[in-house]
């Protein structure tokens, strides 16, 4: 079955880095796209980023770029989310997804799933 | 930026119908996305594109849309159905993914 395993999360004082991984197994990841998302304390969902399944095209929310960049290793089955210039409102749980959807005419529907548990970073003196 | 509305709550007896709403402009050109999330637990795709059921998801969870508005309806409403859910589209326009604010669905 498909597993999605982060890890990388911690403690980072503002205006560090933290990379984060997303160990996948159970799909060809070559094929499909992937999805970060974190999720405050006590918040709702906020979508981060994705990155297409060749890892040519990639998208970003404005809260993120320029500071974030996403990658795949497509050798190691991993997802990478390079994170830089950390502020306290990073503060969350980010989740990697395995994305899926299609595209007509340039125009998309993407969604998310299964999900990872999910990795803690902390953005505090 | 492109913008999802949902209500904060929705409370429902246990066997009754719950409808969760999401509205957005134009939303009818979009897919919408549904997502359950339980305390302490990663969410859960529970209706893609619209009305698509993933295999694991019981019948009792459906998509639909009208007008400026989608709409996830679960129906027999269960203990277990107590939790948060998301809708969320892609924008297209701007190659964004974007999340609804949130529904929490309490069971009286």
């Amino acid at each position: 079955q498909v597993q999605l395993v982060e890890s990388g999360g911690g403690v980072v004082q503002p205006g560090g880095s933290l990379r984060l991984s997303c160990a996948t197994s159970g799909f060809n990841f070559k094929n499909y796209g992937m999805h970060w998302v974190r999720q405050a304390p006590g918040k709702g969902l906020e979508w981060v980023s994705f990155i297409h399944y060749d890892g040519e095209k990639k998208y970003y929310a404005d809260f993120v770029k320029g500071r974030f960049t996403v990658s795949k290793d497509r050798s190691q089955n991993i997802l990478y989310l390079d994170m830089s210039g950390l502020r306290p409102d990073d503060t969350a749980l980010y989740y990697c997804a395995k994305g899926d959807g299609y595209c007509i005419s340039g125009i998309c529907s993407r969604w998310l799933g299964p999900w990872g548990q999910g990795t803690l970073v902390t953005v505090s003196s | 930026s492109y913008a999802l509305t949902q209500p904060p709550s929705v409370s429902v007896a246990p066997g009754e119908t719950a409808r969760i709403t999401c509205g957005g402009n134009f939303i009818g050109s979009k897919g919408v996305n549904w997502y359950q999330q339980k305390p302490g637990l990663a969410p859960v795709l529970v209706i893609s594109d619209d009305g698509d059921r993933p295999s694991r998801i019981r019948g009792r969870f459906s998509g639909s849309e009208a007008g400026n508005t989608a709409s996830l309806t679960i129906t027999r409403v269960e203990a277990g159905d107590e939790a948060d859910y998301y809708c969320q589209v892609w924008d297209s326009s701007a190659d964004i993914g974007v999340f609804g604010g949130g529904t929490r669905l309490t069971v009286l």
